[in-house]
């Protein structure tokens, strides 16, 4: 079935870059997403990416994807404490439903 | 006014009881859904209704009854509550989703169950 996997933790220092990585099974997926979750809320979408596209950028972040390795991953630049969340990537399986990663804890220290 | 509200936002109750969620959305969004996030953070869709109708029913026990009485509204439904239905659920909307469009969900923000 489809799986999307991501390592559970990553720790930085403020005004370093994140690096968050991500792979995922299905290949059928149109779109592949970065949710963001902050402590005590919900889910927000964070950017998306299409699969015909290697990267896209929206200011502090950077997608970048690998379609032949099934590999996604995220760079937010010059990170923030304000930025210290869960991370979510997510792909779409063949019935349009979203299958989403473990989450990727970002801690950031001042 | 918040897209997707939801509530309670905690609920803490005893084993045995019945309880119910409640969720709106003022999107306008046709499809919405439950999902349920358990301790190590990992999100598992439930249910999803399109325009009152479900779509998808995830293996969830039957004691698990979403309900939908317009496109605005769905609401869940937990009967004979256990210790491993302790979780956060969340309730989201979109757009009608079809295969290959841009699926972005809209949460809200969350019920903490606690069964004791």
């Amino acid at each position: 079935g489809e799986d999307v996997e991501q390592s559970l933790f990553l720790s930085v220092r403020e005004g370093d870059s994140s690096v968050i990585n991500c792979t995922y099974t299905d290949s059928s997926s149109t779109y592949l997403y970065w949710y963001k979750q902050e402590p005590g809320a919900g889910l927000q979408l964070l950017t998306y990416i299409f699969s015909n596209m290697d990267m896209k950028q929206d200011q502090r972040l950077t997608v970048l994807l690998n379609k032949k390795d099934k590999h996604l991953s995220l760079r937010i630049a010059d990170t923030q404490t304000g930025d210290s969340a869960i991370y979510f990537c997510a792909e779409t399986d063949q019935g349009g439903k979203l299958i989403f990663g473990q989450g990727t804890e970002l801690s950031v220290k001042p | 006014d918040t897209a997707v509200s939801q509530t309670p936002k905690y609920l803490v109750t005893q084993m045995g009881n019945d309880k119910s969620i409640k969720c709106e959305q003022n999107l306008g969004h046709d499809t919405m859904y439950w999902y349920k996030q358990d301790s190590k953070k990992f999100l598992k869709i439930m249910f999803s209704y399109n325009n009152k109708e479900l779509i998808i029913n995830e293996t969830v026990p039957n004691r698990f009854s979403p309900k939908s009485p317009d496109k605005a509204h769905l609401n869940l439904h937990i009967n004979s509550l256990e210790l491993g239905d302790s979780a956060v659920y969340f309730c989201a909307s979109s757009q009608l989703a079809k295969q290959g469009t841009n699926e972005k969900l809209f949460f809200g923000s969350g019920t903490q169950l606690s069964v004791l």
